[in-house]
């Protein structure tokens, strides 16, 4: 019921190119899903989040896309760029109450040149 | 930038030793959490407080304990280093909606 499970592992694209980065979940009481970037040597910084209200949500060449009935999430990087290549988590909560984030094991971004 | 502060940022100790890892956020935030990591590996939950005097575990406890006394402050403390302690340790403290904040994380090496 607490598990987010994240795909693929790692992933190259070339620049310019499109980055997808899939999450699912269990817990249907979940209500908050962020995405996570982590640059070597740093935390974790948020990058972009939704709530269930809303099906997609952009933030520049950040786009979340939310399946509530599939219980998927997803994000899609346009235009990738060098430095985009990070590790980036899918997360999830119940955000009244006390649960904690529940993280997905990470995907490698390395975009090419 | 997040006002969440973690130290020692880099530790190198003896087995056996007890050490405790700091951390402190001035955003006035309920919840904190203590994650572990190897580089770019997935996070691992270990503990978690939601207010003072509430403290829980998750999937790594068993070797460690961590207190909140403080709203501001959620130390860590290993009573006894391993070497397989060896690892990065992160810091995170939310308001009761919203994003999670990290620190820096501290890099400890049990030789």
């Amino acid at each position: 019921q607490q598990q987010v499970k994240q795909s693929p592992q790692s992933l190259i694209v070339q620049k310019g190119g499109i980055s997808i980065i899939n999450c699912a979940y269990e817990n249907t009481a979940f209500d908050y899903f962020p995405w996570y970037q982590q640059f070597p040597g740093k935390g974790p910084a948020l990058l972009i989040a939704i709530r269930p209200d809303v099906s997609e949500k952009k933030e520049g060449r950040f786009t979340i896309s939310f399946n509530k009935s599939a219980k998927q999430f997803s994000l899609h990087i346009m235009d990738s760029q060098p430095g985009d290549s990070a590790t980036y988590f899918c997360a999830a909560t119940q955000e009244a109450g006390n649960t904690p984030l529940v993280f997905g094991k990470g995907t490698r971004l390395s975009v090419i040149a | 930038e997040a006002d969440i502060y973690q130290t020692p940022r880099y530790l190198v100790i003896g087995t056996g030793k007890k050490i405790t890892l700091e951390c402190s956020q001035t955003m006035g935030h309920d919840k904190m959490y203590w994650y572990q990591q190897d580089p770019g590996m997935e996070l691992h939950l270990i503990h978690y407080s939601y207010g003072v005097n509430s403290t829980e575990k998750g999937d790594l406890s068993s070797e460690s304990t961590v207190s909140r006394i403080r709203t501001e402050h959620f130390p860590l403390t290993l009573e006894s280093a391993r070497p397989s302690h060896t690892s990065q340790y992160l810091c995170a403290s939310r308001p009761r909606r919203g994003e999670a904040f990290f620190g820096q994380g501290t890099r400890l090496t049990v030789v």
